[in-house]
């Protein structure tokens, strides 16, 4: 069965500190893997995608990485800012068919 | 902004109303996508349109009826809905297949309540 699960559910950390979030999927075959971000209340913003070839992608203060051996992916969020607070989705998409699935997601809140 | 476009961005609807909400993109994708997002559950893929054409459609109950009369737009009908259809919708596009270049957009989302 095609899932996605990640971990924590929920984290909270002081404005300035360093986390890291954890997804891992057994979807098959796959094709490439998203974290989105996303505020309450809005719609899914994207922050990286990743190919079946690519370890490592970095977007500003978003570092992604990838074991496709492990199927394990994390998002290390570096410095972290008050406007960080939301929900964080990996996304894995198969590589048959138009068929994405999600994980629960992750609620970060970042406190003063 | 994404690029999708979603209206009305709230709605409040009456178990025997008919109501539509409207997605609408301008990005050139040929994808279009209906998603139901439940409190403290991940999003659930409501229907797929690919070229136009609804090529999957998750065992969603009858109540929720989708339209795709062109790429661009994109509507899911609503008649005799349940509380428990209460939530955040969202609509998203892209390019059909997979690979780079097949991200998917996100609109902002409907809140319906459903009295």
């Amino acid at each position: 069965k095609n899932q996605v699960e990640q971990s924590p559910q929920s984290l909270i950390i002081l404005e300035g500190k360093n986390c890291t979030l954890q997804c891992n999927y057994t979807v098959s075959p796959f094709s490439n893997l998203r974290w989105y971000k996303q505020d309450t209340g809005r719609g899914p913003v994207s922050l990286t995608i990743m190919t079946f070839s690519e370890n490592t992608k970095s977007n500003g203060r978003y570092t992604a990485t990838l074991d496709a051996d492990t199927k394990q992916s994390s998002l290390h969020i570096t410095a972290s800012q008050l406007s960080d607070s939301a929900s964080y989705i990996c996304v894995v998409r198969s590589n048959t068919g138009n068929q994405f699935y999600f994980g629960t997601g992750t609620s970060l809140t970042v406190i003063p | 902004e994404t690029g999708v476009t979603q209206t009305p961005r709230h709605l409040v609807m009456g178990m025997t109303n008919k109501k539509s909400l409207k997605c609408e993109q301008h990005l050139g994708h040929n994808a279009m996508y209906w998603y139901k997002q439940s409190a403290k559950k991940p999003l659930e893929l409501m229907f797929v349109y690919s070229l136009e054409e609804r090529v999957e459609n998750n065992s969603v109950p009858s109540r929720f009826s989708p339209e795709c009369p062109n790429s661009s737009h994109l509507f899911l009908h609503l008649h005799t809905l349940q509380p428990e259809d209460s939530a955040l919708y969202l609509c998203a596009s892209s390019q059909a297949g997979t690979g780079r270049g097949t991200e998917a957009f996100f609109g902002q989302g409907t809140r319906l309540t459903v009295v």
